[in-house]
């Protein structure tokens, strides 16, 4: 199975500041590579898919990049609605995988 | 619009079976594979395997190879996943999903909308 993992777990940050979480796979999955928010009680939503398309309907401030093992994902200026727990999945092989989370908390 | 409806919550004690639905709505049922992922209290997101509505076919993960059973009922637009010899472990909030489209993503995959959520609860 690919491990994905995330850094940091958890990261605390105020409005307005650039955020940056990454994303490394045991192996390559080329881009097969999306991002998801998930608020306390509500199902997780595509932010990002194959490494650095924005969802339709997905705020720009929002981007995602690389390919191979190390991927990042990018919020130029965080917004109060946007402390979140964020996952990485690959879709490369089976079974699917997801990084364990980072929680984006509020300074 | 595109809508995932799942249904309610439920206790089960250890050693049972559980059958999860996912009604769908708003898109062609038979055109998009759906995924189940589940997430322990406090914890990740775990995928289950998928089915495809069109054909029946399924892919388990192989952690859950022997205990679950993805279905469908094309008529009714719903799908269905039964887990079987629930244990404590298995308590966790399951999630059907759907899989993109290639005419929108090519061959990425990515899960673009999701139920609600269903508790399943595994308690003596």
């Amino acid at each position: 199975d690919i491990q994905m993992t995330q850094s940091p777990s958890s990261l605390s940050a105020s409005v307005g500041d650039r955020v940056t979480i990454t994303c490394r796979a045991s192996q390559t999955i080329n881009t097969y590579l999306h991002w998801f928010q998930q608020k306390p009680g509500k199902a997780p939503k595509l932010l990002i898919y194959a490494a650095s398309n924005l969802q339709s309907g997905i705020p720009s401030r929002f981007s995602g990049s690389g390919s191979g093992t190390d991927f990042t994902l990018t919020i130029s200026s965080l917004q109060p609605e946007d402390f979140a727990t964020y996952y990485c999945q690959q879709t490369y092989s089976i079974p699917w995988t997801f990084g364990q989370g980072t929680k984006v908390e509020i300074k | 619009q595109v809508q995932l409806v799942q249904s309610g919550a439920v206790v089960k004690k250890p050693g049972a079976s559980v059958k999860v639905s996912c009604k769908t709505s708003g898109y062609t049922f038979t055109d998009y594979y759906i995924h189940w992922v589940r997430q322990a209290p406090g914890q990740g997101l775990e995928w289950m395997g998928w089915i495809s509505p069109n054909s029946g076919g399924t892919n388990y993960a192989q952690k859950f190879q022997g205990r679950v059973t993805m279905t469908r009922d094309t008529s009714i637009s719903t799908a269905y996943m039964e887990l079987s010899r629930l244990r404590s472990a298995d308590t966790a909030l399951y999630y059907c999903a759907r899989e993109g489209g290639g005419d929108v993503y090519g061959d990425s995959r990515p899960l673009d909308y999701w139920g609600q959520g269903t508790l399943v609860t595994v308690s003596s």
